[in-house]
């Protein structure tokens, strides 16, 4: 079973729709959760970081957190075409080095 | 000015060569990373560095090898280049913000090895 699992999509969505990328973690241990924005060919940006259970609001983006299931989920509200991207779920396994999932690909269709 | 750079920005070359990637960072940051980026497989950890005498290996570190030579630089080295070495790879930084220990990426190298 892989540590940080994403769905590689690509997840279409119409322009002004709420966008949902979701991620699933095994190691109970993680305190902290981050949400990367890649663009083609781009390096990552953090876009997002989350630690307590329930929902974290960051003008359009909501990341939202259960430990109890071991999930950690993005929405991007009234989704533009510029939030086409890759969107990669990291966390720490108790210290300072990351294990990434491998990224949903977002399509936001004007 | 970028606060994380890598040089080359791209670069090919043959099997069996010795290539240096270089990382350099004005932020300040204690803690760097060399990732590799493979379709299919994310982000991956070659080495990370914690400080300049606090050198680990990743979960791909065979084939690689690392140097800190300031707080502010850390290089990449393939001592012998292979094709499957062909990726994207990545150095970041790290410090402490208020959601936990934030990792800040460079523009990546290219690298392709015929």
């Amino acid at each position: 079973q892989k540590e940080v699992e994403q769905n590689s999509g690509p997840l279409s969505v119409p322009e002004g729709a709420i966008a949902s990328l979701n991620c699933t973690y095994s190691d109970r241990g993680s305190q902290s959760f981050f949400w990367y924005r890649q663009y083609s060919g781009k390096s990552p940006e953090l876009i997002m970081s989350i630690y307590s259970n329930g929902d974290k609001e960051d003008g359009r983006f909501t990341a939202q957190l259960n430990k109890a299931s071991q999930y950690v989920s993005l929405l991007i509200r009234d989704s533009q075409p510029s939030d086409s991207a890759t969107y990669l779920c990291a966390v720490p396994p108790g210290t300072y080095k990351y294990i990434f999932g491998t990224g949903t690909r977002l399509k936001v269709l004007a | 000015d970028a606060d994380v750079t890598q040089t080359p920005r791209n670069r090919i070359t043959k099997t069996g060569k010795r290539i240096m990637l270089e990382c350099s960072q004005t932020k300040g940051h204690d803690r760097m990373y060399w990732y590799r980026q493979d379709p299919g497989l994310g982000l991956r950890l070659i080495y990370y560095s914690f400080d300049v005498k606090d050198i680990n290996k990743g979960e791909i570190s065979d084939g690689y090898s690392v140097s800190r030579q300031a707080q502010a630089k850390f290089s990449l080295s393939l001592e012998s280049a292979i094709p499957n070495q062909t990726a994207l790879y990545f150095c970041a930084t790290s410090e402490w913000g208020a959601g936990g220990d934030e990792q800040f990426f460079g523009p990546g190298t290219r690298l392709t090895v015929l």
